[in-house]
């Protein structure tokens, strides 16, 4: 399955735009690049996928690099409620979700 | 409309005993998934099934077994537990048209 590489944890303040990467240098032309997020003690939610160009939603940005290689999820303005662990993960085949270990997002009052 | 449901929330075993997690979707989804999440890690896929009558392995399959009993319900089996086999597992359903997939709330599993 393809990878995805992420940092371990970021830490951004309240109300402030925060930017978590990912790296997908072997993602093929078809991969999706899908990102969930899991809050403490809750499943996984699905914040928003892409497939070359940027995408928005109620809810984040993703920025997609042209060479597909690399993206980055944007919380435009970020609340307590967004402290969660991020998931970037490419869709292969038979839509089987491959998680990483995520980026644990902490934010300070 | 409820979503993807679970029962048990919480459920304690003894090594040995047997149980059954239960997984309901109320969205017409065709493809239903079951994970597991053990403590600091991402979620490692179990079984899978993509449509009513089919069901297939993923990552981490021994020791359980799935049904998927129509196309709402997908039950995930633990014969005899073992202390490996404490984690939380999480029952999933896919949206087709974006591949989109929507997780239950997840049982919290201890095998002692």
């Amino acid at each position: 399955d393809a990878k995805t590489t992420q940092p371990n944890s970021m830490e951004s303040n309240e109300e402030e735009p925060v930017h978590l990467p990912c790296n997908h240098s072997t993602i093929s032309g078809t991969d999706y690049i899908h990102w969930y997020r899991q809050l403490p003690s809750q499943g996984p939610e699905y914040v928003i996928h892409g497939l070359t160009s940027n995408v928005n939603n109620r809810m984040a940005s993703l920025a997609i690099a042209e060479d597909r290689k690399s993206s980055t999820l944007i919380l435009h303005r970020a609340t307590l409620r967004d402290a969660a662990v991020y998931y970037c993960i490419l869709i292969v085949g038979a839509q089987k979700l491959v998680f990483g270990q995520g980026t644990r997002l902490t934010i300070n009052p | 409309n409820a979503g993807v449901t679970q029962t048990p929330k919480f459920q304690v075993l003894k090594t040995g005993q047997s149980m059954t997690l239960q997984c309901a979707q109320d969205m017409n989804h065709n493809s239903m998934y079951w994970y597991r999440q053990d403590p600091g890690m991402g979620l490692r896929l179990i079984y899978y099934s993509a449509s009513e009558g089919t069901t297939d392995k993923g990552e981490v399959p021994n020791g359980y077994n799935v049904s998927r009993l129509n196309k709402r319900e997908f039950s995930l089996r633990l014969e005899s537990a073992a202390p490996s086999q404490t984690s939380v597992y999480f029952c999933a359903s896919r949206f087709p048209s974006t591949d989109t997939q929507y997780f239950g709330p997840g049982t919290r599993l201890t095998v002692l």
